[in-house]
C-alpha cells in the first residue's frame, strides 16, 4: 500500500513558466512533507520542505502548499528553468514516536522544462 | 547544510563477490542511517535502517544476511551486499537525518554492476 503518490510520472513545461508537481498521502499520522529533486545517478537534493502546522512555505522561485484535509501537498515552481529539470520526489515523515526518523517516498514526476 | 558522503561512486565486481558500500556523516553525528535502493525509473525503495551500535532494523522483503549492515560510530555505516549476482545490480543510496523536523541529507549514491 503506497502511503505517498504521486500520480503524474512526467510533466513538461516552458520555460518561464510555472510548474505545479502534485503528491497525495493517505496516513494522517505524517507531519512533515519534503521534496527532493534528483539527478540520474546521483543522490537526492533536498528542496524544500513544510510542517503540518503550515499550509505553505515559500523559498525562492519553490513553493510548497499543504492541503491537510484533502491530504495533498504541491511543489510550484515559477519561473521555472531549464535547470530544473529533473525528477522530483515528494516525501512524508514517519509518524511520532522513538527515533525512527525514516521518510517514506513517493515513485517520483520526471520535470522536463524546454527552452 | 549538512554533508554525507558516499563512497565508492560506482563498482563492478564479479558474482559471487562481496561488496562494501560506506556512508559517512561529514560535519555531524547521526546515530540514524538510511539505505535506499533504486531501480530504473523507479522510486527510492528504503531498505533498512541503521542505527548505532545496534542491529539494522530491515524492511519487509530485503534479506539481511544478503545485505550486512554495520553502524559502528556515529558518522559512519556501511552496507555490504554479500554473494553478489546480476539481480544485485542498482543504485544504493544513503540517508541521514539529525532530526524528525529536519530534511534528510542524502549521499551521492552507488552505482553497483555484478557481472
Amino acid at each position: 500500500d503506497q502511503q505517498v503518490k504521486q500520480n503524474s510520472p512526467s510533466l513538461s513545461v516552458q520555460e518561464g513558466r510555472i510548474s505545479i508537481l502534485n503528491c497525495d498521502y493517505t496516513n494522517s499520522m505524517f507531519d512533515y512533507f519534503l521534496w527532493y529533486k534528483k539527478y540520474p545517478a546521483e543522490g537526492p537534493t533536498f528542496l524544500i520542505s513544510i510542517s503540518s502546522i503550515k499550509d505553505k512555505n515559500e523559498d525562492g522561485r519553490f513553493t510548497v502548499f499543504l492541503n491537510k484535509s484533502a491530504k495533498h501537498l504541491s511543489l510550484h515552481i515559477v519561473p521555472s528553468q531549464p535547470g530544473d529539470s529533473a525528477v522530483y520526489f515528494c516525501a512524508a515523515s514517519s509518524p511520532r514516536g522513538g527515533s525512527n526518523y525514516k521518510l517514506t517516498f513517493g515513485k517520483g514526476t520526471l520535470l522536463t522544462v524546454n527552452p | 547544510g549538512a554533508v554525507v558522503s558516499q563512497h565508492p561512486s560506482r563498482v563492478i565486481c564479479k558474482s559471487g563477490t562481496s561488496v562494501k558500500i560506506e556512508c559517512r556523516s561529514l560535519d555531524f553525528q547521526a546515530t540514524t542511517m538510511f539505505w535506499y535502493r533504486q531501480f530504473p525509473k523507479q522510486s527510492l525503495m528504503l531498505m533498512a535502517t541503521s542505527n548505532e551500535g545496534s542491529k539494522a532494523t530491515y524492511e519487509q522483503g530485503v534479506e539481511k544476511d544478503k545485505f550486512l549492515i554495520n553502524h559502528a560510530s556515529l558518522t559512519l555505516s556501511t552496507l555490504t551486499v554479500t554473494s553478489a549476482h546480476p539481480e544485485d545490480s542498482s543504485f544504493y543510496i544513503c540517508s541521514a537525518r539529525v532530526s524528525r523536523d529536519t530534511e534528510a541529507f542524502f549521499g551521492q549514491g552507488t552505482r553497483l554492476t555484478v557481472v
